[in-house]
This record gives C-alpha cells, structure tokens and sequence, in this order.
C-alpha cells in the first residue's frame, strides 16, 4: 500500500464548478499537508499549507484535513479554466529535514 | 516563501555524457532538495543537500550516478552522470522554509 494515495485523474469539469480533489494515506505521524499546483512545464507550486486538523480557506480555494480518517480534501470553488493544472497533495511528518511525501497528482481541465 | 531559479531551463544530451543542473535560492536555505519527474508521474526524491556535509540519497539513487555538490547556502548542483534514455526526465531543486518550494525544473531529454 502506498503511502499516499490520490486518484490521477483526469478530471474535467465545466467553468464554474465546484471541484473535490482528495488524497489518503496511512501514516497517522503526518502533521503538514500541502497541495501544490502544477502547471505543463513548470515545477510545483505551493497553493495550501495546513498544520494538523480542520479547513484553512484562501480566495477560491479551501483545504481540509481529516486526520481521524486519514483524509484530505481541497476544494475549488468557481473552477476556472486557468486552474487546469495537475494538483498534487503532499504530507510530512515535521518539518526541518523529514521527508515529504507526495500523491501522484490528480490532473484537472477546468473547460470553457 | 522562497523564490528558486534552475539552470539550464532544458536540455538535450547524448547517451553516455553528463549534465549539471544548477540550483540558487534568493535567501539562505540549511535544507536543500533535488526530486526526478518522470513523465506523468509524481516526484521521488533524489537526495537531501545540506551545506557542509555529503548529500544523503534516497534508496535507489547513488552518488556516483547523481553527484551533488552544496558549496554554500544558497547554491547546490545536481550532476547526472553518464546518461542513458532512462533519465529522460525533469529534475526539481527544492528548498525548504516553513514548508518546501521549487524551482521551475531542469527538463532534460537522453537520446
């Protein structure tokens, strides 16, 4: 079993949907959880970073973290074609050196 | 946040020569981190480059293969070395604050 698991997708949806992207995993020590955005050819980059348990909302865009159930989620609200990216979730379980783990990535196409 | 600038951008190598990929970071970093891309897959980390010390690999990577070098805190390279088609792939310098970033990626191509 993997670490981390996240659905790769694709996932296609209209301009203006709401949309769900999730991860699991099974080390109960993870603490941070991040999604990061990746756009074709570019490197990640850092979208959501939450400690521990609950939501963290930023503009469009909110995160929640499940520890009980091992479950993240990230939402974007008002999907617009410019979020067409792959989203990857990654998870740690402290900082200062330990390693991150990262889901495969779940590519979204938002369609205009 | 961290903002990180990779050189080259892109390139294109024969089987059996070598590249360096150049990492800077614009503020001092204690933690810095080299990921391989393959194509339509996640990130596996390369090793962990921390100034003044040997770079720790992750299993599978060895430093004959991937040498790295951290001279100071705000540079590092990663070399691959004698290279086959297998490391078509983009190479990712990352740096770690309180959470990681990184740079927009090496994207090399093996013929």
């Amino acid at each position: 079993q993997k670490e981390v698991e996240q659905d790769p997708g694709p996932l296609s949806v209209p301009e203006g949907a709401i949309v769900s992207l999730n991860c699991t995993y099974s080390n109960s020590a993870f603490q941070y959880f991040m999604w990061y955005r990746q756009y074709s050819r570019k490197g990640p980059e850092l979208l959501m970073y939450t400690y521990s348990s609950g939501n963290k909302e930023d503009g469009r865009f909110t995160a929640q973290v499940d520890k009980s159930s091992k479950y993240i989620s990230l939402f974007i609200r008002d999907s617009q074609p410019s979020d067409s990216a792959t989203y990857l979730c990654a998870m740690s379980a402290r900082t200062g050196g330990f390693k991150t783990i990262f889901g495969a990535g779940t590519r979204l196409f938002v369609k205009a | 946040s961290a903002v990180i600038s990779q050189k080259p951008s892109r390139d294109i190598c024969q089987r059996g020569t070598s590249l360096t990929i150049q990492c800077q970071v614009d503020s001092q970093v204690t933690m810095m981190f080299w990921y391989r891309q393959q194509p339509g897959q996640s990130l596996t980390l390369i090793a962990t480059a921390n100034q003044g010390s040997e770079a720790t690999y992750e299993s599978g990577f060895v430093i004959d293969k991937f040498p790295i070098s951290r001279p100071n805190l705000t540079f590092s390279t990663l070399t691959v070395s004698n290279l086959s088609p297998e490391d078509s792939s983009i190479y990712l310098c990352s740096v770690e604050l309180e959470t990681q970033y990184f740079g927009p990626g090496t994207r090399l191509l093996v013929l």
